[in-house]
């Protein structure tokens, strides 16, 4: 069965610091998909990143970058010299190849950043 | 940009009224979602649907019903709403193969007295 454990409840940090957000998985499948989203106190959830299983290399996109590691089967989100602006939700989901394009959400992990 | 709009942010409904949820997607988008989040349980799959007139029962589809006449548009109702069903109903839409990141709309918080 899919599952995704995002274990941080919450995690509160000064700006500028670097934070990561932790998110584990279990799969059976060998195709698998995962992302990450971004639920601000507005509370619209936006898509960050996908990954699919077949692509271990590392993301960097400006501030935010994403380590993936199948040994582990971790998919850990990482913000560097976070803003208040980040301060939100961050769900980290899994969606199965054979799942029919549904996906598991983890719980979230809420990140509040401190000017 | 992707646009997931939902009828309304906020709505008040007495208990055993019928609610209608209103969604639509203009990204041509063939699989449809309604979740419901509420604090403490995340984000559960209520239904989802594939096609149009096609739908699947998600974790929680008890009390709600789905209709998806139009590929566009993907509606929630509640048949007798109750007071449990209190809640953040968020709506998504999303492709097919790899491209199944999930685009959300705005929400609508539904409050049953």
């Amino acid at each position: 069965a899919q599952k995704v454990t995002q274990a941080q409840t919450e995690i509160s940090v000064v700006e500028k610091e670097d934070v990561t957000l932790d998110c584990v998985y279990e799969t059976r499948d060998t195709t698998y998909y995962l992302f990450w989203y971004k639920q601000p106190p507005s509370g619209e959830l936006v898509f960050l990143i996908r990954r699919n299983s077949f692509d271990e290399q590392n993301e960097i996109s400006g501030r935010y970058s994403w380590n993936f590691q199948k040994s582990t089967s971790s998919f850990n989100f990482t913000i560097t010299a976070s803003q208040v602006v980040d301060s939100a939700v961050y769900f980290c989901a899994l969606s199965e190849s054979t799942g029919g394009f549904k996906t598991i959400f983890g719980a979230g992990t809420r990140l509040f950043v401190k000017a | 940009d992707v646009k997931v709009t939902q009828s309304s942010r906020y709505l008040v409904k007495r208990t055993g009224e019928k609610v209608f949820l209103e969604c639509v997607q203009d990204m041509d988008h063939e699989n449809m979602f309604w979740y419901r989040q509420d604090p403490g349980l995340g984000l559960r799959l209520i239904y989802f649907s594939y096609d149009v007139k096609m739908k699947e029962k998600g974790d929680i589809p008890e009390g709600y019903s789905v209709s998806r006449e139009k590929k566009e548009r993907f509606s929630l109702i509640l048949e007798s709403a109750s007071t449990n069903q209190t809640s953040m109903y968020l709506c998504a839409s999303g492709g097919t193969g790899p491209l199944r990141e999930q685009y959300f709309g705005p929400g609508t918080r539904l409050t049953v007295t």
